[in-house]
């Protein structure tokens, strides 16, 4: 089945530093990507829609000049987290549909953040 | 605003036991809703994806629910083992998007 990935899989920083998180599509070509955030005992929040070639789509509250995200190409999709704070500190996980096979679409495996 | 609820929050029932995990929504103008596992620490796996004109999809012990009318889901697992242990997400997709909006999740422990 298809599959995503996600890079790293876990991060600690230092607060004021920036983090970088990679989604990649490793079979399937996704020029739609979804971050979500998740935090401890919590549900799954949508962060934004990231598209192909066009700028993301943020959900409100989410602030967009603080988590950019950049949708490289078919197979890729990554979420900088700018001037991280310890608030920042949650679990991402990115999910990409795979069009053409109804509505199925696939997460990662998630990116554990830790901010000092 | 779609509001997805999850209950109970957490369950511990002993191996062998059939279960009912419940979810229930606020807009019944769904597209879609899912179920989900997630092991602790890790992503998603899709168990179940019921369409808005769908009643109910079955996989393995694995059944699930949809009363749109009511804004309900229902997870039935049955005959539980051990290794069905993990948090249980209910989402539900409003249009052909692909966004979801998630509940909060059942914990599931199965005890051997």
């Amino acid at each position: 089945g298809a599959v995503v990935s996600q890079h790293p899989s876990w991060v600690i920083c230092k607060s004021g530093t920036s983090v970088k998180i990679e989604c990649r599509s490793l079979d399937f070509q996704a020029t739609t990507m979804f971050w979500y955030r998740q935090f401890p005992k919590q549900s799954l929040m949508l962060m934004a829609t990231s598209n192909e070639g066009s700028k993301a789509t943020y959900e409100q509250g989410v602030e967009k000049d603080k988590f950019l995200i950049n949708h490289a190409s078919l197979t890729l999709s990554t979420l900088t987290v700018t001037s991280a704070h310890p608030e920042d500190s949650s679990f991402y996980i990115c999910s990409a549909p795979t069009s053409g096979r109804g509505e199925t679409q696939y997460f990662g495996p998630g990116t554990r953040l830790l901010v000092l | 605003k779609q509001e997805v609820t999850q209950i109970p929050a957490a369950l511990s029932v002993p191996e062998g036991e059939n279960l009912v995990l419940n979810c229930s929504f606020t807009d019944s103008a769904i597209y879609n809703l899912q179920w989900f596992r997630q092991d602790p620490g890790k992503g998603l796996t899709s168990l179940l994806l019921i369409q808005s004109s769908q009643r109910e999809q079955t996989s393995g012990r694995l059944n699930a629910s949809l009363d749109k009318s009511s804004g309900r889901s229902t997870l039935y697992i049955a005959a539980s083992q051990p290794g069905d242990s993990a948090t249980y997400l209910c989402a539900v997709g409003m249009d052909s998007s692909y966004k979801l909006i998630f509940g909060s999740g059942t914990r599931l422990l199965v005890r051997p």
